[in-house]
């Protein structure tokens, strides 16, 4: 099944305590994406990737690391957490100009 | 700045009527736009993506336009029903991006 797979769904932390928060997906698809989800404020993109070894920021970039190790991982990297990065978080994937995919998203918390 | 733009304010229709979502764009020349369905705390669902050359796309119930013109998309859900309850995104695209950036939505309240 095509999907694209987030861990984790739920997680709480506390400020300062570095976390990674894991993207795959299986369609062998070049674009990836980071968003996160904020009421009142919709879809913000994070950071992007357009293929292995590319990245390249979106709007709200401060405060994250991405890698693009692999065509089908795309992790988010917060290396020191804060209050303000509370959010639900999600990842997505497509091919150039067609349809994204987007996981199920992870609830952070960070207190 | 490019901004896309969409009714804030929730559209409250019976079951049955035909609900329509607008997407207003500006500093955009998209060559493609696309529809995504969020119900709460669940990602984005692909609906439909029309190309700046397509006036009108169809899929079963749904029915998008898209007016370069104007820079406006419309997006008709016809017969609606409970279960199209959920918030609608538009996400205009420029020819050579990949990236999505994506309206803040409009939620839809389909009631029995």
């Amino acid at each position: 099944e095509a999907q694209v797979t987030q861990n984790p769904r739920y997680l709480i932390t506390v400020t300062g305590k570095k976390l990674t928060v894991t993207c795959s997906q299986n369609m062998n698809h070049e674009y990836m994406s980071w968003y996160r989800q904020d009421p009142g404020l919709g879809l913000r993109q994070i950071y992007y990737s357009m293929n292995v070894e590319v990245t390249d920021k979106g709007d709200v970039p401060e405060g994250y690391k991405v890698s693009r190790k692999e065509k089908r991982n795309f992790p988010l990297i917060l290396e020191s957490p804060s209050p303000n990065q509370t959010s639900l978080y999600f990842c997505a994937s497509s091919r150039h100009n067609t349809e994204a995919f987007f996981g199920q998203g992870t609830r952070l918390t960070v207190v | 700045s490019q901004k896309i733009e969409q009714n804030s304010e929730a559209l409250n229709i019976q079951e049955g009527k035909t609900a329509t979502l607008t997407c207003n764009y500006t500093n955009y020349s998209p060559a493609y736009l696309q529809w995504y369905r969020q119900d709460p705390g669940r990602g984005p669902v692909f609906l439909l993506l029309i190309r700046e050359n397509e006036k009108e796309k169809r899929k079963e119930r749904l029915k998008v336009t898209f007016d370069t013109t104007l820079k406006q998309s419309l997006f008709h859900i016809t017969a609606s029903q409970p279960a199209d309850s959920a918030t609608y995104l538009c996400a205009p695209m420029n020819s050579g991006y990949s990236t999505l950036t994506f309206g803040k939505g409009t939620m839809l309240l389909v009631s029995p």
